[in-house]
């Protein structure tokens, strides 16, 4: 596609349940970026993937977030047992390389009742 | 890890004015972009821009990588420029480091 996709648009969640969240980055872009932003801040770094390989897990705040990206393309972001402190936008983004400009899909706002 | 700073946190003007928004950051950068989030959570591309001066119709921006900061300079500004503008930075391979946005309301 044209752009870098995610869905659902809008999820909401019971506490406890299990969440996954979908990005389809731009068609031959090798880094693969997620962000969480909550209400009124900027986005927060969780995780990055360079092809299948996930480069970086430092941002994910808890052992309940899982992200994986199989085949170098399509990339989900798991949240087990979903808590309230887990609402927010997630945001996904792709580039060429690393270093290269990026672009963000329209996120994914998550709302754990 | 790096440290990104922007300025002002908030902005208010009147359609037709002009700004300068203020993006500085702890240290040396290989990549530098300027996003506008939009009412909708949007982050529209503005501008990538490690070093130098880039324009795009009203909108322009300037890097000073060496001096570690980076300037947006909106023009005849709209209503529709409104919104909250961000500042990001990579270095050396890490991940992009955001900073707290400026918020910029523009009245009819």
């Amino acid at each position: 596609g044209a752009g870098v996709s995610q869905s659902p648009r809008y999820k909401v969640a019971k506490r406890g349940q299990d969440v996954a969240l979908r990005c389809d980055p731009i068609s031959g872009h090798v880094s693969l970026f997620w962000y969480q932003q909550a209400l009124g801040q900027g986005p927060e770094f969780l995780t990055y993937f360079q092809n299948e390989a996930q480069l970086d897990k430092s941002g994910l705040p808890s052992d309940r977030f899982f992200a994986e990206r199989p085949e170098g393309s399509v990339s989900t972001l798991k949240i087990q047992r979903t808590q309230q402190e887990d609402s927010a936008v997630y945001l996904c983004a792709s580039s060429f390389r690393v270093r290269t400009e990026a672009f963000f899909g329209q996120g994914t706002r998550l709302t754990v009742v | 890890g790096i440290q990104v700073e922007q300025s002002p946190p908030d902005l208010i003007l009147q359609e037709g004015a002009n700004s300068t928004l203020r993006c500085n950051f702890s240290d040396s950068v290989n990549n530098l972009q300027w996003f506008h989030q939009n009412p909708w959570g949007q982050l529209i591309n503005l501008f990538y821009i490690p070093s130098g001066t880039k324009q795009n119709g009203r909108l322009s921006a300037t890097t000073v990588a060496t001096e570690r900061y980076s300037l947006l300079y909106i023009s005849s500004s709209q209503t529709t420029d409104s919104g909250v503008y961000f500042c990001a930075v990579i270095r050396y391979g890490q991940n992009f480091v955001f900073g707290p946005g400026t918020r910029l309301s523009v009245l009819p």
